[in-house]
């Protein structure tokens, strides 16, 4: 999504958390952040997604800076199961329903 | 719960035969999308079902693509006289609601057409 910028990869170790951050400096005040991960030869996957506040699931943690301009998500206990490109978009909760996906953070989770 | 299944997983055909991919959504999801993915390329958007009824069809890519979907559920994407240029995975995706991006993708089907 050309309004996200993510970093091309990033290595962490098995265990460990893993932050990956998105910059999204034109963010509108009626966007979202949506994070999706699509693990080699599945389809994507929907992790998580927030509009200002923090948020948790079972699957991760999505910190928001107050400006909204950037956000992290966290794999608090990363797992070789984790490695995957992971995506972040912006959406506003409308009927654009087209998802489109950058070229994300390909993640690789070492033993 | 059950998510987004879709079947076949691998479909190979040979060049100018018709295919059916099939998606069962995840129930109660009124929202139904396809998308295709060639190796390495991004998510194409093809078409979405709210209901039975699809009022977005414009990335279906010609007119021997089509869908369809009854009953508020299980919907089929059929690719008449298939191309080479048809390859690719087919995702299918399910959402409670149109304006709500958690869409929930299946496995895909990869079609090979040779």
């Amino acid at each position: 999504d050309a309004k996200t910028t993510q970093p091309t990869s990033m290595d962490c170790a098995e265990g460990r958390a893993a932050n990956l951050p998105c910059n999204h400096s034109t963010i509108s005040g009626n966007e979202y952040v949506y994070w999706y991960r699509q693990i080699h030869s599945q389809g994507p996957q929907y992790i998580i997604h927030g509009l200002k506040n923090n948020e948790t699931n079972e699957m991760a943690s999505l910190i928001i800076t107050e400006d909204r301009k950037s956000s992290t998500l966290i794999l608090p206990h990363a797992t070789l199961r984790d490695t995957a490109v992971y995506y972040c978009i912006v959406r506003a909760r409308s009927n654009d329903y087209k998802l489109s996906f950058g070229a994300g953070t390909t993640v690789t989770v070492r033993a | 719960g059950a998510g987004v299944s879709q079947s076949p997983s691998n479909k190979v055909t040979e060049k100018g035969k018709d295919v059916e991919l099939r998606c069962d959504p995840i129930s109660g999801h009124t929202a139904l999308y396809w998308y295709r993915q060639s190796l390495g390329q991004g998510l194409e958007f093809l078409i979405y079902f709210q209901g039975n009824s699809a009022p977005d069809k414009s990335g279906l890519p010609s007119d021997r693509f089509s869908a369809e979907r009854t009953g508020g559920s299980v919907s089929t994407l059929t690719i008449q006289r298939t191309q080479q240029e048809d390859s690719a995975v087919y995702l299918c995706a399910s959402s409670l609601a149109a304006a709500l991006h958690e869409q929930y993708f299946g496995p895909g089907t990869r079609l090979t057409v040779t």
